[in-house]
């Protein structure tokens, strides 16, 4: 079936360097994609999307990057700090067909050295 | 404004028991959904309403699982029996119609034992 997925389930990175979180998606007619952040012991919180009709997006700090042709999302964290740690999910929807739910990848945890 | 707030934040009960779940939506957000997330894994969609109606439900055990939207504001999820296997975190989230980001509560964390 349609799923969403990642390639790294744990990244780990030293304060002040970029991290980069990669997704791969399989459902070729999803047209809305989101990454979330996720702190331990609270919800998903909204960080940046991005529609099939761009390729790149950015954000505060963040960036977001897509390619329809591998089926590929990615997350860019400028100057990561501590505050970064976290699970961070991406999310794909297919709001102009019949499916309007977000479905969820399993996340990546980032963890952030000082 | 507030966010989305759901309760209880925690919950303990004993499998067989009942146990139900409230959530109010960002005031003015139509959509409403219900999602089911285990340890270490994404959340998982069980419900999502629009207004008061659930136009997909297709997720949810409906043996046991039971959801109401009355006036299409606040929410209600029910667990009845509970099993074991139900232990998870319980997830609402709304957004403003269909098409845009979800905005999250901080979910209900439900032990079986």
């Amino acid at each position: 079936g349609e799923s969403v997925g990642l390639h790294l389930p744990t990244l780990s990175v030293q304060e002040g360097d970029n991290s980069i979180i990669n997704c791969a998606y399989s459902n070729s007619a999803s047209d809305y994609f989101i990454w979330y952040k996720q702190e331990s012991g609270k919800g998903p919180q909204f960080i940046i999307d991005i529609r099939s009709n761009m390729d790149k997006r950015q954000g505060q700090r963040v960036t977001v990057l897509l390619n329809k042709t591998v089926k590929h999302l990615s997350l860019q964290i400028a100057a990561t700090q501590p505050g970064d740690s976290a699970v961070y999910f991406c999310a794909e929807a297919n709001y102009g067909g019949s499916q309007g739910n977000l479905i969820f990848g399993k996340g990546t945890k980032l963890s952030v050295k000082p | 404004e507030a966010g989305v707030v759901q309760s209880p934040r925690y919950k303990i009960i004993e499998k067989k028991q009942p146990v139900a779940f409230w959530c109010n939506p960002i005031s003015g957000h139509n959509t409403l959904y219900w999602y089911l997330q285990n340890l270490g894994q994404g959340p998982e969609l069980l419900i999502r309403y629009e207004n008061e109606e659930a136009v997909d439900d297709s997720q949810l055990p409906k043996d046991r699982f039971s959801a109401e939207r009355l006036k299409g504001v606040d929410s209600t999820l029910k667990i009845q029996p509970a099993e074991l296997g139900d232990s998870a975190v319980y997830l609402c989230a709304s957004s403003f119609g269909k098409g845009g980001e979800a905005f999250f509560g901080q979910g209900t964390r439900l032990t079986v034992v």
